[in-house]
């Protein structure tokens, strides 16, 4: 069974620019978070997709955006791109999004410059 | 609002040896409780989680944690840790009434050292 795949790995805009991340979660799974990893801060969660319905987000201001496709696959958007968005984006996967097991992929990698 | 502290950020001991990661949270409703390890350039995985029940529970890689509700405390322990087992560990809780989110601590990186 493949994993929780993330596109791009890793990726480098500038200030200003707008960037969008995607998420492909294990097959059969239909609730797909995002959150932001930073150092000393731990992660951040930035949103819930279920069924293509936003279920519960983040702290996070109105830049950051998600959604989820009828195939459970889920893209992130950050529009103007701030140096402090420098983070591994990660995303995870699970059956339900209750009390179960969190599934996460490998990250993506934004650095703002 | 519920709230996750870990308050060792880095954890060094020698092969062999025991160690314990501390993890207290805050919240004023019932929650799930979970550890996660992230080896570099890995994501997440989990390594144990309690529900309900026994509140001692046991995970991957030889790991338990106990809950303490009176403490407000999920410490993780190891009887004797590998280099293997070096890596970055986190605790989360998440509500069991079903907020869909998961509060995570700001981790504590276990060094295991030769």
């Amino acid at each position: 069974k493949a994993g929780v795949t993330q596109t791009p790995r890793y990726l480098i805009k500038t200030r200003g620019q707008q960037v969008t991340l995607s998420c492909s979660p294990i097959s059969g799974h239909r609730s797909v978070s995002w959150y932001q990893q930073t150092p000393g801060q731990g992660l951040q969660f930035l949103f819930e997709y279920f069924s293509e319905t936003q279920r519960n987000k983040g702290n996070f201001p109105g830049r950051f955006s998600g959604r989820q496709f009828s195939n459970s696959r889920s893209e992130m958007n950050v529009s103007t791109l701030e140096l402090g968005d420098s983070a591994l984006y990660l995303c995870a996967s699970s059956s339900t999004g209750i009390a179960g097991e969190l599934f996460f992929g490998e990250g993506s990698r934004l650095t703002v410059l | 609002a519920q709230s996750v502290t870990q308050l060792d950020s880095q954890v060094p001991v020698f092969e062999e040896a025991p160690v314990e990661l501390r993890c207290n949270y805050s919240s004023s409703v019932s929650v799930y409780l979970f550890w996660y390890v992230q080896y570099p350039n890995q994501g997440l995985q989990l390594l144990l989680k309690y529900l309900s029940g026994s509140t001692l529970v046991k995970g991957i890689n030889g790991f338990e944690a106990e809950f303490n509700k009176s403490q407000t405390s999920f410490h993780l322990r190891k009887p004797s840790v590998h280099i293997s087992d070096t890596a970055e560990y986190f605790c989360a809780v998440s509500e069991s009434s079903g907020t869909y989110k998961y509060i995570f601590g700001t981790g504590t990186r276990l060094k295991v050292l030769a």
